[in-house]
């Protein structure tokens, strides 16, 4: 049972514009949220995160939009550059459930920034 | 400062031998975690250790233990390797306070298992 879900396992965009990845969660427990980016034969590094107080949260080229309703949040990055090209993982946690944060992962979604 | 270190980097076993990997962190942070990432499955969490002295399960658990050496150190064995447990490994870490739920990834081990 997938509990977090990113649909799309690749998205394509040009340099400049923007580039818009969607993540939905199944489980109503869950009440933080991160997205990482991953580059070939390294490990995933964490990119921006939102607590479900919030509903925005904004960090330079880097938005994440979180609609608790919809179980859906997503990453805009604007404009987008060549070097955003990475797998972007969305991780979900409860953060009521102890001393270690036990995150979900979805399935990661490519992008690639064309010139 | 060297954040998560993970030896060996690539590892070929045949079915039946057994491995460790190690896992190191130099960020004084209290949790530890082994995942493994398959195509088309993201990371999946193995084992996980909330503290220095405790460990638990996380998802996918079966033909794995674990060993929390100290603060700093968390090993992954496998006792007896099968092809299903051919995946890249990763080990990472998380402290406390503001960055608490953020975890920070080594840069993983691709283990083949023939």
């Amino acid at each position: 049972d997938q509990q977090v879900k990113q649909n799309s396992p690749s998205l394509s965009v040009q340099e400049g514009r923007i580039s818009i990845l969607n993540c939905d969660y199944t489980n109503s427990m869950f009440d933080y949220f991160l997205w990482y980016k991953k580059y070939p034969a390294e490990g995933p590094t964490f990119l921006i995160s939102i607590s479900s107080i919030k509903d925005k949260n904004e960090d330079g080229r880097f938005t994440v939009f979180l609609n608790k309703s919809a179980k859906h949040l997503s990453l805009h990055i604007v404009p987008s550059q060549p070097g955003d090209s990475a797998v972007y993982f969305c991780a979900a946690t409860n953060s009521h459930t102890g001393t270690a944060s036990k995150l979900t992962f979805g399935t990661g979604t490519r992008l690639q920034v064309t010139l | 400062n060297a954040g998560v270190t993970q030896t060996p980097k690539f590892q070929v076993l045949k079915t039946g031998q057994s491995m460790t990997l190690q896992c190191a962190q130099d960020m004084n942070h209290n949790s530890m975690y082994w995942y493994r990432q398959d195509p088309g499955m993201g990371l999946r969490l193995i084992y996980y250790s909330a503290s220095e002295g405790t460990t638990d399960k996380g998802e996918v658990p079966n033909g794995y233990n674990v060993s929390r050496l100290n603060k700093r150190e968390f090993s992954l064995r496998l006792e007896s390797a099968a092809p299903s447990q051919t995946s890249v490994y990763f080990c990472a870490s998380s402290g406390i306070g503001d960055w608490y739920y953020e975890q920070y990834f080594g840069p993983g081990t691709r283990l083949t298992v023939t």
